[in-house]
């Protein structure tokens, strides 16, 4: 059973433009989320995290977006990059210590 | 580089055959994670071990099976292969299991079963 899941698995942005990507979680038990990064031939990096506390976190040029009613994630990517061309998971974390991963959305931003 | 190493990167094996997987941790790290990522499938969870003692399952087969020695680093070990085993394969560590801790992830092994 999917507990998070990203239903795009690929999207493709003009540089400079905005992407968004989304993440749905069905579990109400996750308090904490994050978004990684994956390269090809490498392991995923973290990139930025949101307490189930917030709506919103913001680093640089992404920022999350959490809707709890909606269980609902969303990354936003603005101004993107060629460099930001990834796999990008999104994952949940429940009170007990797991981490669930989505099934990752590859992202081409073209230059 | 994020500090975890997987070895080996890549590993080519037939049915039947048992392979085994190291991980050595970040420096400081004492929790070690392995997930499993299968073409189109996200990072599947494995197994989670804190300072040597087992701390959660998730999705492991009984033909698999890991443990976390007394130096911290970690052996997935994967036996009576099948094709369907062929996969990427991630160790990860953190610090310390809690709610807000990142995760750091190696660059994986390549599991090729034919």
């Amino acid at each position: 059973d999917q507990q998070v899941k990203q239903n795009s698995p690929s999207l493709s942005v003009q540089e400079g433009r905005i992407s968004i990507l989304n993440c749905d979680y069905t579990n109400s038990m996750f308090d904490y989320f994050l978004w990684y990064k994956k390269y090809p031939a490498e392991g995923p990096t973290f990139l930025i995290s949101i307490s189930s506390i917030k709506d919103k976190n913001e680093d640089g040029r992404f920022t999350v977006f959490l809707n709890k009613s909606a269980k609902h994630l969303s990354l936003h990517i603005v101004p993107s990059q060629p460099g930001d061309s990834a796999v990008y998971f999104c994952a949940a974390i429940n009170t007990g210590n797991q981490f669930y991963f989505g099934t990752g959305t590859s992202l081409t931003v073209i230059p | 580089d994020s500090g975890v190493t997987q070895t080996p990167k890549h590993l080519i094996t037939a049915t039947g055959q048992r392979v085994t997987l190291r991980c050595s941790p970040r420096s400081g790290d004492l929790s070690v994670y392995w997930y499993q990522q299968s073409l189109d499938q996200g990072l599947q969870f494995l197994i989670q071990y804190y300072n040597g003692e087992e701390r959660a399952k998730g999705n492991i087969l009984e033909r698999f099976s890991a443990q976390q020695f007394p130096d911290l680093h970690s052996e997935l070990n994967l036996s009576s292969l099948e094709l369907g085993d062929s996969a990427l394969y991630f160790c990860a560590s953190s610090v310390t299991p809690g709610v807000s801790e990142k995760l750091f992830f190696g660059s994986g092994t390549q599991l090729s079963v034919l």
